[in-house]
């Protein structure tokens, strides 16, 4: 069974700090990952998307790869409260050319 | 910008229906899925589609049926609904295969319920 296990929170920080949110995985030849943001009762959106080992930055987000850890994680700076929400990792494996498999999400509060 | 429009934001139905959700996307996604989304137990895959005419089943299929007759359409289909089928359904798609970006996207869902 392939797992993406997430902490489920909530996480909370302050207006303006930075928000850490971690995700692991079981699969060790997944190869693509995903962070979606999910505001209540609304539907997943794509934030970042990361392939390789490293760093990807787009604006306040980064994203944070370790294969050999089998660890992703998605940094937020200067967190708003726009951003409170959950976010939820998705992974694919190498092995399927469609399905992701989604951890339960982590519920980020970010209080002004 | 991808966009992906399932026909029903809110829906009530009474147990015993036959209920018909419908999904389009306006991407030209090879994959288009469905998924139920209930507190505590995250995304669960229903079924899914890889080709025109094709399916396969996901996590938890019971219940739930699909038909895909044009590459753009993706419906679910609940024979006799049951009140344990409350729930927001997501239905999402993507390009399939190696070397291509293969992030799904989501449509706005369809919280029904079963009454």
């Amino acid at each position: 069974q392939k797992e993406v296990e997430q902490n489920s929170g909530p996480l909370s920080v302050p207006e303006g700090a930075i928000a850490s949110l971690n995700c692991t995985y079981s699969d060790r030849v997944s190869q693509s990952f995903f962070w979606y943001r999910q505001y209540s009762g609304k539907s997943p959106e794509l934030i970042m998307s990361i392939y390789s080992n490293g760093d990807k930055e787009d604006g306040r987000f980064t994203a944070q790869l370790n294969k050999a850890s089998q660890y992703v994680s998605l940094l937020i700076r200067d967190s708003q409260p726009s951003d409170s929400a959950t976010y939820l990792c998705a992974v694919k494996s190498r092995g399927s050319n469609y399905k992701l498999t989604f951890g339960k999400g982590t519920l980020l509060t970010v209080n002004p | 910008d991808v966009k992906v429009t399932q026909s029903s934001r809110y829906l009530v139905k009474r147990t015993g229906e036959k209920v018909f959700l419908e999904c389009v996307q306006d991407m030209d996604h090879e994959n288009m899925f469905w998924y139920r989304q209930d507190p505590g137990l995250g995304l669960r895959l229903i079924y899914f589609s890889y080709d025109v005419k094709m399916k396969e089943k996901g996590d938890i299929p019971e219940g739930y049926s699909v038909s895909r007759e044009k590459k753009e359409r993706f419906s679910l289909i609940l024979e006799s609904a049951s009140t344990n089928q409350t729930s927001m359904y997501l239905c999402a798609s993507s390009f399939s295969g190696t070397g291509v970006p293969n992030e799904a996207f989501f449509g706005q869902g369809t919280r029904l319920t079963v009454v």
